[in-house]
């Protein structure tokens, strides 16, 4: 069974602070991926990388960086938290190259900006 | 015109009824559909990838009519437990997927 873990389910974090946000897959993915879900707009894809130190830009890559070093691992990084980055933040990962092979999520990770 | 919607709901059926969503999509070549579900608070669930032959899965069925560009989802003899958002997803070519906003279902006694 897939297994992508995020390390924190809750996290409070105040304005201007340098937040990161870690996900780990243990299947082999090549593929991971950032989300964010907020009510009214479904999931909005961050980013994601389609091999280690790859990173591509999703919809909404403003104020957002990543790091793959390694290949079980996708970190999201909140160069200077602000509030309107308060989320639920939801990591995915799936196997091969193109999008036909489902993706599958980890927990998700609250995130509360003050 | 989104990506893909679908209708949010909520639909608020009784316990084993059937129930029907429809979703549809803007991107032709799109290449695979799925649908997911997602529990309040909790991270969106794989339940079935729709072919394009259309499958089943016990009282899931999937359909999809490239065509007309939409994809069904019927749940048969609904269970108190059924009760999710259900998230069409389609995936054109590429890596990214495009998620709808999810349909509401409550499945009552």
């Amino acid at each position: 069974d897939v297994k992508v873990t995020q390390s924190s389910r809750y996290l409070v974090k105040r304005t201007g602070e340098k937040v990161f946000l870690e996900c780990v897959q243990d299947m082999d993915h090549e593929n991971m991926f950032w989300y964010r879900q907020d009510p009214g707009l479904g999931l909005r894809l961050i980013y994601f990388s389609y091999d280690v130190k790859m990173k591509e830009k999703g919809d909404i890559p403003e104020g957002y960086s990543v790091s793959r070093e390694k290949k079980e691992r996708f970190s999201l990084i909140l160069e200077s938290a602000s509030t309107n980055q308060t989320s639920m933040y939801l990591c995915a990962s799936n196997s091969g190259t193109g999008s036909n092979q489902p993706q599958h999520f980890g927990d998700g990770t609250r995130l509360s900006i003050l | 015109r989104k990506e893909v919607e679908q209708d949010p709901g909520p639909f608020n059926v009784p316990e084993g009824a059937t129930v029907a969503f429809n979703c549809t999509y803007s991107n032709s070549a799109s290449q695979s559909f799925f649908w997911y579900r997602q529990d309040c608070r909790k991270e969106p669930k794989l339940l079935m990838s729709v072919y394009s032959s259309g499958n089943e899965d016990g009282r899931f069925t999937a359909q999809l009519n490239r065509a007309s560009q939409y994809i069904s989802l019927l749940i048969r003899d609904s269970k108190l437990s059924d009760s999710a958002t259900y998230l069409c997803v389609v995936a054109p070519s590429g890596y990214a997927l495009n998620f709808g906003k999810g349909t509401s279902l409550l499945v009552t006694p």
